[in-house]
């Protein structure tokens, strides 16, 4: 089945610092590519997204880039602030299977 | 407008109560979707509608039981829950297969 695995938290990093957070996935044939972010007590927001290789979403400062030869769609961020402080989750969501599956969550904190 | 709107925000319920989820979408979106999220895990799907027709019902106890009453709204009833099934209770729509937009979900505990 589909999985997608995301690198494990939590991430701690300094305000402005430079941000990745990896995610790798397994699926049949062409899946499309989120992340959205959780702050705390509040439901997922969409944050980018990519429905084809090599597309690149990006929103907020952040970028994902959907890799197929790698299958992969690293979360980046050039300096991030304290108000990024949540918890990341990449997902795809199987057009032919019509269910979406979700990484484990990646915790943010950045501290200023 | 990208809205969906849960309520109530927060649910207390005995495990011989029943009690009602509500969600509503105004997006024109047709196929909509319950997951239930445990603490520092990520979304677990429930259920999915497609043109108000229950379309995946991913083996979830008789304790819950979804209606879709159009296409706008989605209820999730709740009957004789446990303790384990505290959680937060998330609401999605989308149009058809497509990037899921969720609500703020509602926040259960069970005593």
């Amino acid at each position: 089945g589909d999985s997608v695995t995301q690198m494990e938290g939590p991430v701690t990093l300094s305000e402005e610092a430079f941000l990745t957070i990896n995610c790798t996935y397994t699926a049949t044939g062409y899946p499309s590519l989120f992340w959205y972010v959780q702050y705390p007590g509040e439901g997922l927001q969409l944050l980018l997204k990519a429905t084809k290789a090599d597309d690149k979403g990006s929103n907020k400062g952040f970028e994902a880039t959907y890799r197929k030869e790698t299958t992969s769609f690293h979360l980046e961020k050039g300096s991030v602030q304290v108000s990024d402080s949540a918890v990341y989750f990449c997902a795809l969501i199987n057009t032919n299977a019509g269910k979406s599956t979700f990484g484990d969550g990646t915790t943010l904190t950045v501290k200023p | 407008d990208t809205e969906v709107t849960q309520t109530p925000k927060h649910l207390v319920m005995g495990m011989t109560n029943k009690k009602s989820l509500k969600c509503e979408q105004h997006m024109g979106h047709r196929a909509m979707y319950w997951y239930k999220q445990k603490a520092k895990k990520p979304p677990e799907l429930m259920f999915v509608y497609s043109y108000e027709k229950l379309s995946i019902n991913e083996s979830v106890p008789s304790r819950f039981s979804p209606e879709c009453p159009n296409s706008s709204l989605l209820n999730l009833h709740l009957h004789a829950l446990q303790p384990e099934d505290s959680a937060l209770y998330l609401c999605a729509s989308s149009q058809a297969v497509g990037t899921q937009y969720f609500g703020p979900g509602t926040r259960l505990l069970v005593l």
